[in-house]
């Protein structure tokens, strides 16, 4: 049984461009959250998808949006890139409220 | 709202030895507390979690938990570490009902041959 999936591994932007980042989550699951972890930080929660809508955002800009697929799947795309935005993206999904399983993230570098 | 507060962000321990990482949370509402480690440039794994019962959780790799009410802790133990323990530990509250996870600054811990 595959666990969360996230992709790409990495990847390096400039300031100004925009940013999708995909996850899958594990098997069963059908609820996706997204987490932004500063170097040295722990992680921020940036948004929850549920039945391919956002139901709770954490303290993020409108930069930051997001979807969710019939399949569970999500993307979060980032707009109009800072270097502040430069951090590890955690993806982790859930089946109704408890534990959550975290995928191995995507490291966003912005220049 | 909630919030996590892990005293301490480093901590070295000889191999073997006892280990203690502590965690207070604040919160109005009664929550859920959980314990995740991170190994380097890799996710997020749960170690352990309390939900309701026993105030003592027992998790994976040996580690355990006590969760103090009246403290507002849930200190992570483990009574002999490995080298392999070596990694950043996160502990995090949620609400009961709610969605969002509160993560702490994390514990590096540190275990020297």
């Amino acid at each position: 049984d595959a666990g969360v999936t996230q992709s790409p591994t990495h990847l390096i932007k400039t300031r100004g461009q925009q940013v999708t980042l995909r996850c899958s989550p594990k098997s069963g699951h059908d609820t996706v959250s997204w987490y932004q972890q500063a170097l040295g930080q722990g992680p921020q929660f940036i948004f929850q998808y549920y039945e391919e809508e956002e139901r709770q955002r954490g303290n993020f800009p409108d930069r930051f949006s997001g979807h969710q697929f019939p399949n569970y799947s999500s993307e979060l795309n980032v707009n109009a890139l800072l270097l502040g935005d430069s951090a590890l993206y955690l993806c982790a999904s859930s089946l109704q409220e408890f534990e959550q399983f975290f995928g191995p993230g995507t490291r966003l570098t912005v220049l | 709202a909630q919030s996590v507060t892990q005293l301490d962000s480093q901590v070295p321990v000889f191999e073997e030895a006892p280990v203690e990482l502590r965690c207070n949370y604040s919160s109005s509402v009664s929550v859920y507390l959980f314990w995740y480690v991170q190994y380097p440039n890799q996710g997020l794994q749960l170690l352990l979690k309390y939900l309701s019962g026993s105030t003592l959780v027992k998790g994976i790799n040996g580690f355990e938990a006590e969760f103090n009410k009246s403290q507002t802790s849930f200190h992570l133990r483990k009574p002999s570490v490995h080298i392999s323990d070596t990694a950043e530990y996160f502990c995090a509250v949620r609400s009961l009902g709610g969605n969002q996870f509160y993560f702490g600054t994390g514990t590096s811990l540190t275990v020297i041959p």
